[in-house]
């Protein structure tokens, strides 16, 4: 099995304050990286998608894949309460497969 | 534009029952999936379609089978429900079963067998 590993949280930041997921993955043959936003009771929503090695940039949100470490992270900056949701890393091994891990809760807090 | 819709949102089902969850999307993909979101153990695909007319096995399919019905349509079926298929069934679908295509999710369909 291939794994896509995420710190579960909580993890609680201030309103204004960055928040930083990471996100961790066992196969170097992975070649696509989501970041998908989940609110409790609703469905994944895409955040992010990341290919190359290095940062992109959108709005807020800051995705950064290293492919040497394995290891993909999200930043959220200005983080608000809205924020609050579960975020979850998916990795594309080829095709249609999307490993998800099993996401990381982030607080906000006014 | 809908987007991913998904039938019912809740059921409950007594054990041996069977049902089938129904999902239909308007992007004009050609890529549908099937997933379930067990807490603790996060996505997991059961089935999908890479086009209409095909459908493979995921990563748990044993007590499913799917129908992809055109191009729109994809049904998932729980021939003799079990209680450990209690979950929160998700359909996704993306433009072409590739590495960089973006999966777009359903509401979700919240099943309890008791």
């Amino acid at each position: 099995q291939k794994e896509v590993e995420q710190n579960s949280g909580p993890l609680s930041v201030p309103e204004g304050a960055i928040a930083s997921l990471n996100c961790t993955y066992s196969d170097r043959g992975s070649q696509s990286f989501f970041w998908y936003r989940q609110y409790s009771g609703k469905s994944p929503e895409l955040i992010m998608s990341i290919y190359s090695n290095g940062d992109k940039e959108d709005g807020r949100f800051t995705a950064q894949l290293n492919k040497a470490s394995q290891y993909v992270s999200l930043l959220i900056r200005d983080s608000q309460p809205s924020d609050s949701a579960t975020y979850l890393c998916a990795v594309n091994i080829a095709g249609y497969a999307l490993n998800f891990g099993k996401g990381t809760s982030l607080l906000v807090t006014p | 534009n809908a987007g991913v819709t998904q039938t019912p949102k809740f059921q409950v089902l007594k054990t041996g029952q069977s049902m089938t969850l129904q999902c239909a999307q308007d992007m004009n993909h050609n890529s549908m999936y099937w997933y379930r979101q067990d807490p603790g153990m996060g996505l997991r695909l059961i089935y999908y379609s890479a086009s209409e007319g095909t459908t493979d096995k995921g990563e748990v399919p044993n007590g499913y089978n799917v129908s992809r019905l055109n191009k729109r349509e994809f049904s998932l079926r729980l021939e003799s429900a079990a209680p450990s298929q209690t979950s929160v069934y998700f359909c996704a679908s993306s433009e072409a079963a590739a590495s960089q295509e973006t999966q777009y999710f359903g509401p979700g369909t919240r099943l309890l067998v008791l």
